[in-house]
């Protein structure tokens, strides 16, 4: 099973600034992928990121709000952008594989 | 339609009995797997156990067991013995092979409070 480091664990930030969440993976992996958790929701899946190409945006999710990177087959970031409070949330990210684990989760909140 | 139902969005059970989480699937893919995760208040999520769509017997981790009824496409959860540290969200999710889309889609999640 992988190991998946996810960090910032939470943060606190003002409306209008962005934040960056790493994804760091103990093995290669092809496909990573970043969900959101809205406050007493499920998760929904905003983009997937292969190493080596542009990340595929769910619908409702455009790259200048959350624009992605994957330098490597380990390694992923996240920014949320230009943030407003709708978008305190949890955010996750995961790989692929048969079990499909998750990193720990960043908690954000925009005040 | 949704791809995935969990229609108890709360569940209350005693300490050392067994509970049941419900849930139900939508899919004309044959290949597909079935997830179950835990979400404490923490926030992370916790794999718990996976079913395969080919997988002949039901999956079974400890105390964990996934009751797959094909024909039902329902894919319930069953813990037994239940434990203080099992409340949490439960959530059940569902993976489509076709494609090779890897992507996960979820159910909006249960609610289980064990009582001592």
């Amino acid at each position: 099973s992988a190991v998946i480091s996810q960090k910032p664990s939470r943060d606190i930030c003002q409306r209008g600034t962005s934040l960056t969440i790493q994804c760091q993976v103990d093995s290669q992996v092809t496909m990573m992928f970043w969900y959101r958790q809205q406050p007493g929701q499920s998760l929904t899946l905003i983009a997937t990121a292969n190493q080596g190409s542009e990340a595929t945006y769910e619908s409702g999710f455009v790259i200048d709000k959350f624009p992605i990177s994957r330098p490597n087959l380990t390694f992923s970031t996240l920014t949320v952008s230009n943030m407003s409070p709708e978008d305190s949330s949890i955010y996750l990210c995961s790989v692929e594989g048969g079990e499909a684990f998750f990193g720990q989760g960043t908690r954000l909140t925009v005040v | 339609a949704q791809k995935i139902t969990q229609t108890q969005p709360g569940m209350f059970v005693q300490e050392k009995e067994a509970v049941t989480l419900d849930c139900t699937y939508d899919t004309s893919d044959p290949s597909y797997g079935l997830f179950w995760y835990k979400q404490p208040s923490s926030g992370e999520m916790i794999f718990l156990i996976y079913q395969g769509s080919y997988d002949q017997q039901n999956a079974t981790e400890g105390r964990y067991s996934l009751n797959f009824q094909k024909a039902r496409k329902s894919a319930n959860l069953v813990i037994s013995a239940s434990q203080l540290g099992d409340s949490a969200m439960y959530f059940c999710a569902m993976r489509e092979l076709r494609g090779s889309n890897y992507k996960l889609t979820f159910g909006k999640g249960t609610l289980l409070t064990v009582n001592p």
